[in-house]
């Protein structure tokens, strides 16, 4: 299948600082990138669709101007956590769909941040 | 809204037997659907995809579609403790996403 890294796959920060997450697609180019957030024994929440060459949409309830996205290249999506909060810990998964036409979505290994 | 459904579960099977995950979709439009596996601690992993009305087998996995019935399943055969995950069942939206039901816990036993 396709693959999709991500970096950091972990991260320490303080409350108050700003975490940038990295999404690749490492084989193919993804115009599209999805960014989600998962709680301990949650399902996966959509938080936003990552548009290269414009604007990211967000879900309603997420916060744009805290959850900043950037799809800066075909195959490079970031998501820039601001101004964290111990609440904003969470495991955090990007994935984009394969250009194939049938909507296959590869994750990438997600990134476990915790805010202290 | 557009929903997809799965029994949360834990669902637990002993080793060898036969594994089945169960979903249902609101969305008639939908026309691709994805068995993805989570482990704990762990992103999901694309294991099945189907996107017509039938079976499609997989080594000892195997998908089926029922779009008049608005389902979805998927069998593991000879399952194995490595199978002990989260079984998510997604279904295509508008523009590329995925809706996912909130996933199965299989347990398999040895």
């Amino acid at each position: 299948g396709a693959v999709v890294s991500q970096h950091p796959s972990w991260v320490i920060c303080k409350s108050g600082t700003s975490v940038k997450i990295e999404c690749r697609s490492l084989d193919f180019q993804a115009t599209t990138m999805f960014w989600y957030r998962q709680f301990p024994k949650q399902s996966l929440m959509l938080m936003a669709t990552s548009n290269e060459g414009s604007k990211a949409t967000y879900e309603q309830g997420v916060e744009k101007d805290k959850f900043l996205i950037n799809h800066a290249s075909l195959t490079l999506s970031t998501l820039t956590v601001t101004s964290a909060h111990p609440e904003d810990s969470s495991f955090y998964i990007c994935s984009a769909p394969t250009s194939g036409g049938r909507d296959e979505q590869y994750f990438g290994p997600g990134t476990r941040l915790t805010v202290t | 809204q557009k929903e997809v459904e799965q029994n949360s579960g834990p669902l637990s099977v002993p080793e060898g037997a036969i594994a089945s995950l169960n979903c249902t979709y609101s969305d008639r439009g939908s026309q691709s659907f994805f068995w993805y596996r989570q482990y704990s601690g762990k992103s999901p992993e694309l294991i099945m995809s189907i996107y017509s009305n039938g079976d499609k087998e997989d080594g000892r996995f195997t998908a089926q579609l029922n779009k008049a019935s608005q389902y979805v399943s998927l069998l593991i055969r000879d399952s194995q403790p490595s199978d002990s995950a989260t079984y998510l069942c997604a279904g295509d939206n508008a523009g590329n996403m995925l809706t996912f039901g909130g996933g199965t816990r299989l347990m398999v036993k040895p």
